[in-house]
Parts: C-alpha cells; sequence; structure tokens
C-alpha cells in the first residue's frame, strides 16, 4: 500500500506570492491533518480535514487555507508569503482522526523556502 | 493551555538505554504519543499509551505515564546508533496532536 504521498517535495518562493501544496493520503483514510514543522516553533498544527470538511483549526492566520477533495486527497494554500513562513510542512493520515487510535501517518513534507 | 515540554538532547552510549521525558498539560488527553523523525524524513508513529494506563512496553520500549504529574517517558532498551533521531512526545486534546519540542538523540559507539 503506497503511503502518504506530498508534492513538490521542495518549493523556493518569494515574499508576496502564493502557493499551493498538495497531500495524497493513503487509500482508504479519510482525514487529513497539516502540521508546520519550524526550529523555533517546532511542529504547530494547521488544520484537519474529514471527508471534505474542515474538523479542527490551529492558530494560524486567515493567509493558510486548505481543502479536500471527494478522494480524500488535500491542498493547503499560503498566500501573501512571509519570510516566516519557511519551514517544512508536513501533512498526516488516518482513517478516522487523529484523537483515535488509529495511526496516522505522515508524508516526507515539503520544504518551502520563501526569499 | 496546551504545552508540551521535552529537552533538547540526549547523548548515550550504544547498548545503554535511552529516557527520553517530556510534560504536557492537557488532562483531557485519551492518547499521549511518541513519534520519531529521522533526518530529511516524515514522523513516524513508535508507540502510544492510553491515558488509563501507566506502562506499555514494546519490545525495546517502554511508555511509562503519571497522570498525576502529567509526565511521560520513552524508555529505548539496548541503544543502537540507528535510534539517533529526534524524538517528539504529542498530547492528543481533541482532533489534533500537539507537539513538544524534540528531543535530539545521538548514540555514540
Amino acid at each position: 500500500k503506497a503511503g502518504v504521498t506530498q508534492t513538490p517535495r521542495y518549493l523556493i518562493k518569494t515574499r508576496g506570492q502564493q502557493v499551493t501544496l498538495s497531500c495524497s493520503p493513503i487509500s482508504g483514510h479519510r482525514s487529513v491533518s497539516w502540521y508546520q514543522q519550524t526550529p523555533g516553533q517546532g511542529l504547530q498544527f494547521l488544520f484537519e480535514y474529514f471527508s471534505e470538511t474542515q474538523r479542527n483549526k490551529g492558530n494560524f492566520p486567515g493567509r493558510f487555507s486548505g481543502r479536500q477533495f471527494s478522494n480524500s486527497r488535500s491542498e493547503m494554500n499560503v498566500s501573501t508569503l512571509e519570510l516566516g513562513d519557511s519551514a517544512l510542512y508536513l501533512c498526516a493520515s488516518s482513517f478516522n482522526g487523529p484523537q483515535h487510535d488509529n495511526e496516522q501517518f505522515f508524508g516526507p513534507g515539503t520544504r518551502l523556502t520563501v526569499l | 493551555g496546551e504545552d508540551v515540554e521535552q529537552s533538547l538532547f540526549l547523548s548515550v552510549r550504544e547498548g545503554d538505554s535511552s529516557v527520553i521525558n517530556c510534560t504536557y498539560t492537557d488532562s483531557s488527553s485519551t492518547y499521549l504519543y511518541w513519534y520519531k523523525q529521522e533526518p530529511g524524513a516524515g514522523l513516524q508513529l513508535l508507540t502510544y499509551i492510553f491515558s488509563n494506563m501507566d506502562m506499555k512496553q514494546d519490545q525495546r520500549l517502554t511508555v511509562l505515564l503519571n497522570k498525576k504529574d502529567k509526565h511521560l517517558s520513552l524508555r529505548i532498551a539496548d541503544t543502537q546508533t540507528g535510534d539517533s533521531a529526534i524524538y517528539f512526545c504529542a498530547e492528543s486534546p481533541g482532533d489534533k496532536l500537539i507537539f513538544g519540542t524534540g528531543t535530539r538523540l545521538q548514540v555514540f559507539p
């Protein structure tokens, strides 16, 4: 069974631009969560989608948004990029969601650099 | 509030036991987790413990939970060089995970 895939793996953008990251969950998984990992702030929860609905949201500005499609694939979008948005963005999928005893599988991440 | 704390570094000799500690704040977490992150890779779930347990053993891994003190620990027996990585504990208040700062474990021969 294929794991969680994220595209692209690396991305370089400039301030003010916008970016879209993609995550394909494991087949059959309906929950997709997004996390931002930076050296200063560590791993922070962005949002979680389940069956095309945003079920939970972290404390990030409205420039960060996401969506989930009927096939459970998810995208996250960051508009008006700032230098501080440079980070590793991790996506995780699970069958029911992170609160349950079913394992959350993480993708390898997308490394975003904002210049 | 939601805050999970870990020490930043741990260095052990190959063959010794490693103990990584974590304190958390949310007593409503049903499960507490330990994840491992190797360089350039995503996170891998190592183990988790249900909040009504105080110990869980899984091969070389032992998780201890002190709910009164909100303290979680991960013991790795017979630590190997392949165990060198960053280890994150996480609590789960609601449908999200709150991660600790991560502990970098370095294993030397």
